[in-house]
């Protein structure tokens, strides 16, 4: 199993300009979730999933989108890039039962904005 | 607001000397405590669950506990490959049970 994959590891921006992240999981997984993590601040939820199909807005969803139309990939979406989307985006995964809310992460992308 | 602090922001030992990690929250309905391990350049890496005060889990050189107001990390005769940044992270009952709260972590340096 790969786990948690996440596409592009790097990426750099023009202010203005738009992307797609990619996350794929291969564990079968119910929810996934999208993050940023800045220095001293922690990781923020920006989006979450419960399931295909479903979408929902987390801490800090302003300036992004996301879409899970299948169960294994759940994309986040920059309209238009602005400086203060630089970061380290981590996408994660997890299931009900045993190991419950037990996230799973995935390697991070590095997303730098000028 | 939903808060979660860790102390100390740093953490340099020597090899086998122990000591603890400290995670202190304010939240509205505490759904589990999470510790992860997050290595430089890579995602978080799930260590431990905690649900109620009182609980205690272990792991190797690790030992997580729970009270109504923190957790703590117990670390016993670290080695340098216990070097990383600690995270915790609570789970509330915002967003249907979906809202995780992150601390800004513990980075631990373990000297041989």
């Amino acid at each position: 199993n790969a786990g948690v994959t996440q596409t592009p590891k790097f990426r750099v921006l023009k202010t203005g300009q738009s992307m797609t992240l990619l996350c794929a999981q291969d564990m079968n997984h119910e929810y996934m979730y999208w993050y940023r993590q800045d220095p001293g601040m922690g990781l923020r939820l920006i989006h979450y999933s419960v399931g295909e199909g479903t979408t929902a807005k987390g801490e800090v969803p302003d300036g992004y989108n996301v879409s899970r139309l299948k169960k294994q990939n759940f994309l986040l979406g920059l309209e238009s890039a602005a400086p203060s989307q630089t970061s380290v985006y981590f996408c994660a995964s997890t299931n009900g039962g045993a190991k419950i809310y037990e996230q799973y992460f995935g390697p991070g992308t590095r997303l730098t904005v000028t | 607001e939903d808060q979660v602090t860790q102390s100390p922001e740093a953490l340099r030992l020597q090899e086998g000397e122990s000591s603890s990690l400290n995670c202190s929250y304010t939240v509205s309905g505490l759904r589990g405590l999470f510790w992860y391990r997050q290595d430089p350049g890579k995602g978080p890496e799930f260590l431990f669950t905690l649900y109620s005060a009182g609980e205690e889990k272990e792991k190797e050189r690790l030992k997580a506990t729970l009270t109504k107001k923190e957790s703590f990390l117990h670390i016993t005769a670290p080695k340098p490959e216990d070097s990383a940044t600690y995270l915790c992270a609570v789970r509330t009952r915002d967003n249907y049970g979906q809202n995780f709260v992150f601390g800004p972590g513990t980075r631990l340096s373990v000297l041989p």
